[in-house]
């Protein structure tokens, strides 16, 4: 079984609709919490960056963290075709030396 | 601008024949790390960096190797490129092993 679990999709929606994107992980050791964005042929992009559990707004984005079911969301309001990408998680200890662990990406298409 | 810069983007080689993909960032990051991106596989950690002079394996470390003379460049070497190699390459570099990531924009490697 893999630590970080990501749908691969693709999830199309239509332009304005609200995004959810998701990853389950399996170590309750995981505290802090990313997105990143990935545009075709392009390095992956830090979005979102939170610790523990809770909600993070940044404009049309929100992190959400439930450590409890350890599941944690990304929500996309009002999404536009630019969004249109591969969005992946990743996750870290917090302590002592460790690496990212990422999940596969879950690729988005918003469409006009 | 805070980045981090590989080169080449694109390389298209022959199995056997030895290359450096280059990776230099300017934040005074003290790890940085490769990885490579497989479809279906996400991102793989292939070695890491913690400072300079210190380096360790990856997940996926056979075949390549690594130096890191410098705080600022991290190159990548294969010293006999086979076709399994051929895949979607990124470097990465953070403040510590326990903070987010910051990626440059990839290195598309085929060989042939």
């Amino acid at each position: 079984q893999k630590e970080v679990e990501q749908d691969p999709g693709p999830l199309s929606v239509p332009e304005g609709a609200i995004v959810s994107l998701n990853c389950t992980y399996s170590n309750s050791a995981f505290q802090y919490f990313m997105w990143y964005r990935q545009y075709s042929r392009k390095g992956p992009e830090l979005l979102m960056y939170t610790y523990s559990s809770g909600n993070k707004e940044d404009g049309r984005f929100t992190a959400q963290v439930d450590k409890s079911s350890k599941y944690i969301s990304l929500f996309i309001r009002d999404s536009q075709p630019s969004d249109s990408a591969t969005y992946l998680c990743a996750m870290l200890k917090g302590t002592g030396f460790q690496k990212l662990v990422f999940g596969t990406g879950t690729r988005l298409l918003v469409s006009p | 601008e805070a980045q981090v810069t590989q080169n080449p983007r694109y390389l298209i080689t022959v199995t056997g024949k030895k290359l450096t993909v280059t990776c230099s960032q300017n934040m005074n990051h003290e790890y940085m790390s490769w990885y490579r991106q497989d479809p279906g596989l996400g991102l793989r950690q292939i070695y890491y960096s913690m400072n300079v002079e210190v380096t360790d394996k990856g997940d996926v470390p056979e075949g390549y190797k690594v130096s890191r003379k410098e705080k600022r460049n991290f190159p990548l070497i294969l010293e006999s490129p086979s076709p399994n190699q051929t895949s979607l390459y990124f470097c990465a570099s953070s403040l510590d092993s326990s903070r987010e990531a910051f990626f440059g924009q990839g290195t598309r490697l085929t060989v042939v």
